[in-house]
């Protein structure tokens, strides 16, 4: 079965650290892969995409993931972290002509940024 | 704005009725979605929409039950026989074909029973 694995359920940082999250899918074939964010209080909304093309993708706020198709992985990054990234992550991944439910959602990271 | 909205924001409801949680959207999109959120769950599908009058299962929906007369509404109820309904429900809405996998999210609706 498809599905998403992300590593950390809950990651507390110092502002200013760096970040990395982890997440990995299981699909041998295509895929296009996302990273959504959820801020407290407010809708779930797209992060960063990758589709095609070079691997390093860069999304809003500074952050970015890197495609690694051997390891079948989307970690998502950020040099910096500030207070407001605060927030719940999900990183997804669809199938290229799979249906209109195609889309998988891996289970959230919880991160607090401590000021 | 183009947006989804999702109504009401809070609801509360005793065992063994049901209710009904609403959806809109004003972004012209095709394809609608509900999904269930409960906390280290992540986000699961309960139903999905790809046209007007026509709607599938995905992967929870037991005890849920959705129409879709109109392509700007999309309402799910759940029902009496949903066992666990106290959670988080979020509809969603996208483009079919090149951007179908980008989705819109409004901003949900809790679900408590009593």
């Amino acid at each position: 079965a498809q599905s998403v694995s992300q590593h950390n359920h809950h990651v507390i940082l110092s502002e200013a650290a760096s970040l990395e999250l982890g997440c990995n899918y299981s699909y041998g074939g295509t895929v296009n892969l996302f990273w959504y964010v959820q801020y407290p209080g407010q809708h779930l909304q797209l992060l960063l995409k990758y589709f095609s093309g070079d691997p390093l993708v860069k999304g809003i706020k500074g952050f970015e993931a890197e495609f690694i198709k051997s390891k079948f992985s989307f970690n998502l990054r950020k040099p910096s972290v500030q207070w407001s990234d605060t927030a719940e992550y999900f990183c997804a991944f669809w199938v290229p002509g799979g249906g209109a439910d195609g889309l998988t959602f891996g289970k959230g990271t919880h991160l607090i940024i401590q000021p | 704005d183009g947006g989804i909205t999702q109504s009401p924001k809070y609801l509360f409801r005793k065992e063994g009725q049901n209710v009904t949680l609403s959806c809109e959207q004003n972004l012209n999109h095709d394809a609608m979605y509900w999904y269930r959120q409960d906390p280290g769950q992540g986000l699961r599908l309960i139903y999905y929409s790809q046209i007007v009058n026509d709607f599938q299962k995905g992967d929870i929906a037991e005890g849920y039950s959705v129409s879709r007369e109109k392509k700007e509404s999309f309402p799910l109820t759940v029902t009496s026989a949903q066992k666990n309904p106290t959670a988080f429900y979020l509809c969603a809405s996208s483009m079919l074909g090149g951007g179908a996998n980008v989705l819109t999210f409004g901003a949900g609706s809790r679900l408590t029973v009593l």
